[in-house]
């Protein structure tokens, strides 16, 4: 049958502005996280990552917040850009299954010219 | 940049038929993994290769799905007997270590599957 498409929560931006997005994850044991964009029609792209004894980490224009009390990461990117625009989504990874990798639903990033 | 490659880019094949996805990873990477993602849905893990064996497999990865590392560039993805519902992105992704756990991840620019 005809498979039923994720909706994905949007976020509409204009350029230069800052962007947030957040990610909740849902084990409490992950102790590595990635953000990655997706473009349509490609792969996943890395951007930045975090494990769990950091709270936060800075590269280029972009920032990753971790708080672990509540399972929450978010994404935060600097004068957004219509190269921005994409899908973000978090992934997860356990010490005790190290070699999966557990992804979430995403968010969809509309940047305004 | 080293990247990671796949081929063909797309694949449309009958139900039923045999399918085989390739991908050559980043040359010293040691993690090598296979992912899904339906169309509009989001990515799924499907197994994870490391030290020539597989080392985590979902559930989705059955009895018709196996992984090789026929030579020391290429890993491959069988699909024995297609179903409709196996069209999708396969992506294919390689890591490196750091302390003995895995890295991030570098994904392919993936194989859309289409099965009719």
């Amino acid at each position: 049958g005809e498979s039923v498409g994720l909706h994905l929560p949007t976020l509409s931006v204009q350029e230069g502005d800052n962007s947030i997005i957040n990610c909740a994850y849902s084990n409490s044991a992950s102790d590595y996280f990635i953000w990655y964009k997706q473009e349509s029609g490609k792969g996943p792209q890395f951007i930045i990552d975090i494990r769990s004894n950091m709270d936060k980490r800075q590269g280029q224009r972009v920032t990753v917040l971790l708080n672990k009390t509540v399972k929450h990461l978010s994404l935060q990117i600097a004068a957004t850009q219509p190269g921005d625009s994409a899908v973000y989504f978090c992934a997860e990874n356990i010490p005790y299954n190290f070699n999966k990798f557990y992804f979430g639903s995403g968010t969809k990033l509309n940047v305004k010219p | 940049e080293p990247e990671v490659t796949q081929t063909p880019s797309h694949q449309v094949t009958q139900m039923g038929q045999e399918v085989i996805l390739r991908c050559v990873p980043i040359s010293n990477h040691l993690y090598f993994y296979w992912y899904r993602q339906i169309l509009g849905q989001k990515v799924e893990f499907l197994v994870s290769f490391y030290n020539n064996e597989i080392s985590e497999k979902s559930e989705i990865f059955d009895d018709q799905f196996s992984v090789e590392r026929p030579d020391g560039s290429n890993f491959t993805l069988k699909i024995r007997s297609t179903k409709l519902e196996d069209s999708a992105m396969y992506f294919c992704a390689s890591s490196d270590t750091t302390s003995g756990r895995p890295d991030t991840q570098y994904f392919g620019p993936g194989t859309r599957l289409t099965v009719l």
